[in-house]
């Protein structure tokens, strides 16, 4: 099955400047990389995602990036803000999965003031 | 959110009870996830259910059960066989279980201490 691995697992920053998140994942046939954002308590909510037609998306200061011969993709902050802190999860998807989504272990972002 | 609710947010148990979780939506979503949320594990599938009346196991489904009797309802049972039950337990949803569009929805988590 897919495993989809995720790195840094904590990441701190200072206001303005940008952050990287970077996940790996195993299956060839994976096609669709979303992007999940989760502030404390609260379930994830998707922030961007990417499928595998797309090397580059961007929206306002995220942007995602996709390498699909090293099976790799990567989020980018730019200009980060206090309310950016939370913890982020890749996930990656096989259409003929039933299970749809695998996720990567998270990164927790800390935007320091 | 929007469309999902998990209830109760809290929940306590005591050692060797089984408790029962709710996840309701009414996005008419096809497809409907259990995940388990420990401290630095990311989320791991205990279950998944494509239609109704049809579910199955995931990654961690031991001590754990499901029904789908209702397209709209997916609620989680933590049964006295799961060791370690203290975690947060989110529930999503997919729009159709085959196809382009593989989204998954959350719901707002209910978070379950054995006491």
């Amino acid at each position: 099955g897919e495993n989809v691995e995720q790195h840094p697992s904590t990441l701190s920053v200072q206001e303005g400047d940008s952050a990287v998140i970077k996940c790996t994942y195993s299956d060839s046939a994976s096609n669709y990389f979303p992007w999940y954002k989760q502030e404390l308590g609260k379930g994830p909510q998707l922030i961007i995602d990417i499928r595998s037609n797309v090397g580059e998306k961007k929206d306002q200061r995220i942007a995602v990036t996709l390498n699909k011969t090293a099976k790799h993709f990567s989020l980018h902050i730019t200009e980060t803000q206090p309310e950016d802190s939370a913890v982020y999860f890749c996930a990656a998807s096989n259409p003929g999965s039933a299970r749809q989504l695998t996720f990567g272990s998270g990164t927790q972002l800390t935007v320091l003031p | 959110d929007g469309g999902i609710t998990q209830s109760p947010k809290y929940l306590f148990r005591k050692e060797g009870q089984n408790v029962t979780l709710s996840c309701e939506q009414n996005l008419n979503h096809d497809a409907m996830y259990w995940y388990r949320q420990d401290p630095g594990q990311g989320l791991r599938l205990i279950y998944y259910s494509q239609i109704v009346n049809d579910f199955q196991k995931g990654d961690i489904a031991e001590g754990y059960s499901v029904s789908r009797e209702k397209k709209e309802s997916f609620p989680l049972t933590v049964t006295s066989a799961q060791k370690n039950p203290t975690a947060f337990y989110l529930c999503a949803t997919t729009p159709r279980t085959s196809g382009v569009h593989n989204e998954q929805f959350f719901g707002p988590g209910t978070r379950l201490t054995v006491l």
